[in-house]
């Protein structure tokens, strides 16, 4: 049973460029969080959704963020015109219908650099 | 609103030695509170969880942590540490609101282990 699955591990951006994160929840579950990493900093919550739809997004910059988890395929998290503070480490975690966020099971994490 | 303040952004310890890592939460709700462990450029693993039943929490590898509610507290311990516990050790509580939410991390404590 595969765990929580995101690509590309490490990714670098010239300032102004697009990045798309990618996250494949466990197999079964229908929930996604999108977190952040600063350097010294604990994880901060970015945005939860389920298939199709956003459910809280009140971690999320008011710009140049979005993200989506479509009916098929992975949970994309998008940033336009990436700035330096942009760098740092992108976590998705799954979790299953009926849990909620009482366990959230963490992939291994998009470490975004921007030049 | 829910708060995690974890004491300590570096503990080291001998190997052997007893291994204690605090955190201490803030909540107006009864709190889900969680222990993750993160090794270098790795994603975050899960040590345990309360879930308002047992308030003294068995995890893997040996950890355990105590829930007292009367000094908000979800410490972590390890009777005997070993060399293999170094890592960043992430507490969180769960901001429950319904039956989904996010969580909320604390900045992080590093844990060294010294022969």
């Amino acid at each position: 049973n595969a765990g929580v699955m995101q690509n590309p591990r490490h990714l670098v951006r010239r300032r102004g460029q697009e990045a798309r994160l990618r996250c494949s929840p466990m197999k079964g579950h229908s929930h996604v969080y999108w977190y952040r990493q600063l350097p010294e900093e604990g994880l901060k919550f970015m945005v939860y959704l389920q298939k199709e739809n956003i459910i809280d997004e009140s971690g999320m910059p008011k710009e140049r963020f979005s993200a989506e988890f479509p009916k098929e395929g992975p949970s994309i998290l998008r940033i336009q015109q990436v700035v330096r503070g942009d760098s740092a480490a992108y976590f998705c975690a799954s979790s299953p219908p009926s849990a909620g966020s009482d366990t959230q099971y963490f992939g291994p994490g998009t470490r975004l650099t921007v030049l | 609103a829910q708060s995690v303040t974890q004491l300590g952004s570096h503990v080291s310890v001998s190997e052997g030695a007893l291994v204690l890592l605090r955190c201490n939460y803030s909540s107006s709700v009864p709190p889900y509170l969680f222990w993750y462990v993160q090794y270098p450029n790795q994603g975050l693993q899960l040590l345990l969880k309360y879930t308002t039943r047992a308030t003294l929490v068995k995890g893997i590898n040996g950890f355990e942590a105590e829930f007292k509610k009367s000094e908000t507290s979800f410490h972590l311990t390890k009777p005997s540490a070993h060399m293999s516990d170094a890592a960043e050790y992430f507490c969180a509580v769960s901001d429950r609101r319904g039956s989904q939410g996010n969580l909320i991390f604390g900045k992080g404590t590093k844990l060294s282990v010294k022969p």
